[in-house]
């Protein structure tokens, strides 16, 4: 099963609007709605922060959005903040019956 | 509050066996709304999704390691566990447990995030 493909990097300033962007197949993110977004600050475990392609969890911002077109989804953070500089991870169920996550990319807030 | 607490050796020989234990507080891992997986994370690269482990002890394990994984449960220590035999450096890495939650409806369906996970226990593989 091969990684979903995430861009290694984006960046914003703060204020600003970003989309991650994380393609897969049809036999992952194509294929069920069954992608979740991870926030990972350095040393610290990921954090859970977009689940079933647009759900929140309770407690995270409404800044952060989640979407699916296809075999492509999508997180994106609006009113950029210092503190969303992070390494951002999607992950998606696949016809193995098993999980996969993007390679991550690294978010600078400039 | 729940809490997930990896432990294990730091260091395993190459071609041992890693063998780590996720030990849970302020839940249970009985409880048929969730089941419980490894991840784990070289040191400066992505995650991988490990395996997980039900409640009636059935377990999935991620293709690319199927035949060198094993997910156990100890259900009166409220402990699950992960065996990875014939380790490489390959294997040296954070090793995160984690919950991942179940819904009813009409049945019992599987949900495919984790909404808890460990610290993470960084184990190395070298002779």
């Amino acid at each position: 099963q091969s990684a979903l493909t995430q861009p290694a990097s984006v960046s914003g300033s703060p204020g600003q609007s970003i989309t991650i962007s994380c393609t897969g197949t049809t036999s992952d993110v194509g294929g069920y709605d069954s992608v979740s977004w991870y926030q990972q600050h350095p040393g610290k475990a990921p954090k859970l922060i977009i689940f079933d392609v647009s759900n929140r969890p309770s407690g995270v911002s409404n800044r952060f959005s989640g979407s699916k077109s296809g075999n492509t989804a999508s997180l994106t953070i609006s009113g950029l903040q210092a503190e969303d500089e992070a390494d951002y991870y999607c992950s998606s169920y696949t016809s193995s019956s098993s999980l996969v996550f993007g390679g991550g990319t690294k978010l600078t807030v400039l | 509050q729940l809490q997930l607490q990896e432990s294990g050796p730091g260091l395993v020989k190459p071609m041992e066996t890693l063998s780590l234990t996720c030990t849970v507080s302020g839940g249970s891992i009985s409880d048929s709304s969730y089941y419980w997986g490894w991840i784990r994370q070289p040191p400066g690269k992505g995650l991988e999704w490990l395996g997980s482990i039900y409640y009636g002890g059935s377990t999935h394990y991620t293709p690319s390691l199927r035949g060198r994984v094993t997910i156990s449960a100890d259900r009166s220590r409220n402990q699950f566990s992960l065996q990875l035999s014939s380790v490489t450096a390959a294997d040296t890495a954070l090793y995160y447990c984690a919950r991942l939650p179940r819904w009813y409806s009409g049945g019992w369906y599987d949900k495919y995030y984790f909404d808890y996970s460990g610290q993470g226990t960084l184990v190395t593989v070298s002779s």
